[in-house]
């Protein structure tokens, strides 16, 4: 079965350019998860959607980070005016229900540089 | 705060031995759920195990198993027989019950030498 995918794999960026990252989540998947992972570093949580409804953005590092989940399934996190140290791999994760037992399902992540 | 502490940032052990990989976690939830997730090279979180924290018995998964001190907060993995596949970062997370993220510690780089 398909997992989580993301896309693009890899995107650069001049610095002040405005990206958008996509997450195509498990069907069927209710929560979705964005993470930030700095080179040699854990994932560090940005933001949570139930369905369409985004839950906690308290993560979200600046009023540049926008994340939507329009339909409760596909998600875009959107970065505006890009600066250098928003250079990160974003993951995007998927959980069948909500609940602090389930495992959240990973993405091969989007890795961003800003130049 | 940091939450989630992994103090060895890197790890070796010899093909076919067990290997212990330290997490300390600090939080006032009563409830929460530790993780542990596998990210090769290739750089996808794979998961590898779950501990409640009111389960009573330590998680086993194959090779993998927790060994959950919740006194000492600590929830240590154990990878039995060590595999060349083995030979990936290691990260520990946490989850709590009033909260919607997952902490992740900084992670252990595993070696496995043939």
């Amino acid at each position: 079965g398909a997992g989580v995918s993301q896309s693009p794999r890899y995107k650069v960026a001049k610095r002040g350019q405005d990206v958008a990252l996509r997450c195509d989540p498990i069907s069927g998947h209710v929560s979705l998860f964005w993470y930030q992972q700095a080179l040699g570093q854990g994932p560090e949580f940005l933001t949570y959607f139930q369905n369409e409804a985004q839950l906690d953005k308290s993560g979200l590092p600046s009023d540049r980070f926008f994340a939507e989940r329009p339909e409760g399934s596909v998600s875009t996190l959107k970065i505006q005016r890009t600066q250098q140290e928003d250079s990160a791999v974003y993951l995007c994760a998927s959980s069948l229900v909500d609940g602090r037992s389930y495992e959240q399902y990973f993405g091969p992540g989007t890795r961003l540089t800003v130049t | 705060a940091q939450k989630i502490t992994q103090t060895q940032p890197g790890m070796f052990v010899q093909e076919k031995e067990a290997v212990t990989l330290d997490c300390t976690y600090d939080t006032s939830d009563p409830s929460y759920g530790l993780f542990w997730y596998k990210q090769p090279s290739s750089g996808e979180m794979i998961f590898l195990i779950y501990q409640g924290s009111y389960d009573q018995q330590n998680a086993t998964e194959g090779r993998y198993s927790l060994n959950f001190q919740k006194a000492r907060k600590s929830a240590n993995l154990v990878i039995s027989a060590s595999q060349l596949g083995d030979s990936a970062m290691y990260f520990c997370a946490m989850r709590e019950d009033n909260n919607n993220d997952m902490r992740f510690g900084a992670g252990t780089r595993l070696t496995v030498k043939p």
